[in-house]
């Protein structure tokens, strides 16, 4: 069966600093992963996705994530967080067998100023 | 941006009461889903559709009901609404990439 773990419920950095969050997956076919974010009280607006081609993916608002299949890992990075960035973060996975995605349990950046 | 709408945004029910939770999509989808989700927690699915007349359950036994009589249209029916059900309801839609757009959600208050 496929999953997603996001590691770190809850990661703060400093404004203007590296944002990493991770997520490993297991999938026993090449799979599509998305991030997603969510803003307090909104739904789930799509940040990047990985379908086919090539492994690093640039997002909306200066994210990317890399596509390691060696490491079955799709973690998020942004190079200067800023104080919009704060919010709940979920990784997921599509289901080989069509349709559904599996979210990971979400992961929640807090930015320092 | 997608074009996913659900309405109410927010709605507080007493306990016993029936609801129906709108949702449309205008992007001419043939898989729709409904998410619940607690305050600051993961997303559970709990029903999903992949075109109309075809319903199915999700990963999280829920009391409530879906129909898809329309392509553009998913609501969720909740007979008789318990404090239980106080949670938010997100409702998203997906094209052949698998992609999801999410509609902005309903918090649901069930006193």
């Amino acid at each position: 069966a496929q999953s997603v773990t996001q590691l770190g419920s809850h990661v703060s950095v400093s404004e203007g600093a590296l944002v990493l969050l991770r997520c490993n997956y297991s999938s026993s076919v090449p799979p599509y992963l998305f991030w997603y974010v969510q803003y307090p009280n909104q739904g789930l607006q799509l940040l990047l996705k990985y379908t086919t081609g090539a492994t690093l993916v640039k997002g909306i608002n200066g994210f990317e994530a890399e596509f390691k299949k060696s490491e079955t890992s799709f973690h998020l990075t942004k190079p200067s967080a800023h104080m919009s960035d704060a919010a709940e973060y979920f990784c997921a996975v599509s289901d080989i067998q069509g349709g559904k995605l599996i979210f990971g349990q979400g992961t929640e950046l807090s930015v320092k100023p | 941006e997608a074009d996913i709408y659900q309405t109410p945004r927010y709605l507080v029910i007493g306990t016993g009461k029936k609801i129906t939770l709108e949702c449309s999509q205008t992007m001419g989808h043939d898989k729709m889903y409904w998410y619940q989700q607690d305050p600051g927690m993961e997303l559970h699915l709990i029903h999903y559709s992949y075109g109309v007349n075809s319903t199915e359950k999700g990963d999280l036994s829920s009391e409530s009901t879906v129909s898809r009589i329309r392509t553009e249209h998913f609501p969720l029916t909740l007979e008789s609404a318990r404090p239980s059900h106080t949670s938010q309801y997100l409702c998203a839609s997906s094209d052949f990439l698998e992609e999801q757009y999410f509609g902005p959600g309903t918090r649901l208050t069930v006193t």
